[in-house]
């Protein structure tokens, strides 16, 4: 069964360095998406893509992120300086329809910013 | 503000018995809606969807109700069991394809 993958699986890093996650998408699929879960609480929206752009970004995806599709098969997000804040886990997802299509979540990348 | 941990609900429910988890959203334009499960340090699974022009939905062993007119969401699970331990999170599509979700609810399965 087709599924979304992250690599890492836990990303350590010093406060200020850049962390890029990595995800690839279901092959067949040309949604794809960034949330993020503190621990402890809701799974939040960070970002959509759609044909090589941005479609929506929440608050959260501040100048500090970005996110890129560098070839055909990979989805990254980057933070330019970590904060202690970023701490989190960072879910990739895709979907092979626009509105209202099924995301399909990867099993995420913990991110502990020390 | 500083962040603090949710208190998610819990739902006990013995092996076998039916489980029933609500929610309700808040954004009364939302026509597209999903649940998730979420097993411990694993991403959220679907489950289940139903767009708002339907007012029940049925898959294997799950059932998801919708009622507009207050703004909530039911999962219903038949002859629940122990691998429908989990975390069960709503989540409603907005603008974008931004999926909003839930604070989530506890569900454990007592053998």
């Amino acid at each position: 069964e087709p599924e979304v993958t992250q690599t890492p699986s836990h990303q350590v890093t010093q406060m200020g360095q850049e962390v890029i996650l990595r995800c690839v998408p279901i092959s067949n699929h040309l949604y794809f998406y960034w949330y993020r879960q503190i621990l402890g609480q809701k799974v939040e929206f960070l970002v959509s893509f759609y044909n090589n752009e941005i479609s929506e970004k929440s608050e959260i995806f501040d100048d500090q992120f970005s996110v890129e599709r560098p070839d055909g098969s990979n989805f990254t997000l980057k933070i330019r300086s970590t904060k202690l804040e970023d701490s989190a886990m960072y879910f990739c997802a895709s979907s092979g329809d626009g509105r209202g299509g099924i995301q399909y979540f990867g099993a995420g990348t913990r991110l502990s910013v020390l | 503000g500083e962040s603090v941990g949710l208190h998610l609900p819990t739902l006990s429910v013995q092996e076998g018995d039916n489980s029933i988890i609500n929610c309700a959203y808040s954004n009364s334009a939302s026509d597209y809606f999903i649940w998730y499960k979420q097993e411990s340090g694993k991403g959220p699974q679907f489950i289940i969807d139903i767009r708002s022009n339907m007012d029940k939905r049925q898959g294997q062993r799950v059932t998801v109700l919708l009622n507009k007119t207050v703004k909530h969401l039911s999962l219903q699970i038949a002859a629940t069991q122990p691998g429908d331990s989990a975390v069960y999170f709503c989540a409603e599509m907005e603008y974008g394809n931004k999926l909003v979700f839930g604070a989530g609810t506890i569900l454990r399965v007592k053998s």
